[in-house]
């Protein structure tokens, strides 16, 4: 069975500028999950979907990121524009359902300078 | 407000030894505890996940306790090998029962041949 796949893994940006991480869930994972990990910390939830549509977005800072799952499969998480402190590994991760385990993919490490 | 801690913040041993990291939670109610390990540049994995009535279970070297009473559990990792170095990260679920987490900062293993 094919993890949880992300893309870049690596990525360096200038401020203001715009950067965007895909990711596609496990084959048949209704729910979708974005953290952003600052170095040192453990995963914070960005935002959580369950198939296309939003469960819980509450700690995204709307006013630069915005994250969509069109189709209930795989999904983008875009920063517009990037800050200093965004710098971070954005983990997505996986699971059947919200309740069930999730399964995390290895991240995209942003440096923004 | 629900927290979870961990103690020591990074932890140094010589390979072949055994060590114990520690987690205190102020979750309520409780449902699971989970222990992540996560190497450099990946993302986390399930070592083991513990509920309200298990006080032990094991995965290999590694041994998880949980005490409910006190809301403490332990991470022991015996005969330790160059590659236990890791982050490891103890997560409980939200009692919200959306699937969300909360996460410890987690404890940084350093094994030294």
């Amino acid at each position: 069975e094919a993890g949880v796949a992300q893309s870049p893994r690596y990525k360096i940006i200038e401020k203001r500028q715009s950067v965007a991480f895909w990711c596609n869930p496990i084959s048949g994972h209704a729910t979708l999950y974005w953290y952003q990990q600052i170095l040192g910390q453990g995963p914070k939830l960005l935002i959580q979907f369950q198939n296309n549509g939003v469960v819980d977005d509450s700690q995204l800072p709307k006013d630069r990121f915005s994250a969509e799952r069109l189709k209930g499969v795989d999904s983008t998480l875009k920063i517009q524009p990037a800050k200093l402190e965004d710098s971070a590994v954005y983990l997505c991760a996986s699971s059947l359902l919200g309740y069930n385990e999730q399964f995390f993919g290895p991240g995209t490490r942003l440096t923004v300078l | 407000k629900n927290q979870v801690e961990q103690s020591p913040q990074s932890l140094i041993i010589l390979e072949g030894k055994n060590c114990t990291l520690q987690c205190n939670y102020t979750v309520s109610p409780f449902s699971n505890l989970r222990w992540y390990k996560q190497d450099t540049g990946r993302g986390p994995v399930s070592l083991t996940i513990m509920t309200f009535s298990e006080n032990t279970k094991s995965n290999g070297r590694y041994t998880a306790t949980l005490d409910a009473d006190t809301k403490q559990s332990s991470l022991h990792i015996t005969a330790s090998q160059l590659s236990d170095s890791a982050s490891y990260i103890c997560v409980v679920s939200d009692p919200s029962n959306t699937g969300k987490l909360i996460f410890g900062q987690g404890t940084t293993l350093q094994v030294k041949p």
